[in-house]
């Protein structure tokens, strides 16, 4: 059974800093891992997708890493700002013989303080 | 284009009373997803729906919840009878198709007391 783990559950930097969130999964057989932001009351936004035959993938100031083989994901995001405290989930989706399903891992809480 | 819409947006009932949400996922996606979120942890799968048909719906508690999509639009999600441990955020999300991208609505927080 696929296992996500975010460590940590919760961080808070000074604005200007640079973020590094990490997730982890037991079951290296993926079909690809995506990073979702969650405002408190909302939904899930995707932020990036990393297809399993990927080693990054980058939008802005968001960069995304895969070590498909060491079963770990890290998400940058440089230059912190306030409005970038929320809650971020990573989740990994197996492949269509195994399910298709998408397996999160427990978010990281993040807090940028002006 | 307006996004997943789901009702209520918050609903305390107490226990032993049933409840239903209710999805409309956007306009053209066949796949429809309800996740069940409790607080500090990551959604969890309920139930999957390829436009009518549920997929995958290991796990949903069969017992006391159900779910429905009649016409392959919208959907609802039952609880009865509600149990204090049923209080979380019911999160509903569609998709093109099986696999692709995963758009969610804000979710229904609900309270059993």
């Amino acid at each position: 059974k696929q296992e996500v783990t975010q460590i940590p559950a919760a961080l808070s930097v000074p604005e200007g800093e640079n973020l590094v969130l990490n997730c982890s999964f037991t079951d290296s057989a993926i079909y690809n891992l995506q990073w979702f932001r969650q405002d408190p009351g909302k939904g899930l936004t995707s932020l990036l997708l990393i297809q399993s035959s990927q080693r990054e993938q980058t939008s802005g100031r968001l960069n995304a890493s895969l070590d498909k083989s060491s079963g770990r994901s890290t998400l940058y995001i440089a230059a912190s700002q306030p409005g970038d405290s929320a809650t971020y989930l990573c989740a990994v989706r197996v492949p269509k013989a195994a399910g298709n399903k998408l397996t999160f891992g427990g978010g990281t809480r993040v807090l940028v303080k002006p | 284009e307006a996004g997943v819409v789901q009702s209520p947006r918050y609903k305390i009932i107490e226990k032993k009373q049933p409840v239903a949400f209710w999805c409309n996922p956007i306009s053209g996606h066949n796949t429809l997803y309800w996740y069940l979120q409790n607080l500090g942890q990551g959604p969890e799968l309920l139930i999957r729906y390829e436009n009518e048909e549920a997929v995958d719906d290991s796990q949903l508690p069969k017992d006391r919840f159900s779910a429905e999509r009649l016409k392959g639009v919208d959907s609802t999600l039952k609880i009865q009878p509600a149990e204090l441990g049923d209080s979380a955020v019911y999160l509903c999300a569609s998709s093109p198709g099986p696999g692709e991208t995963q758009y969610f609505g804000p979710g229904t927080r609900l309270l059993v007391l």
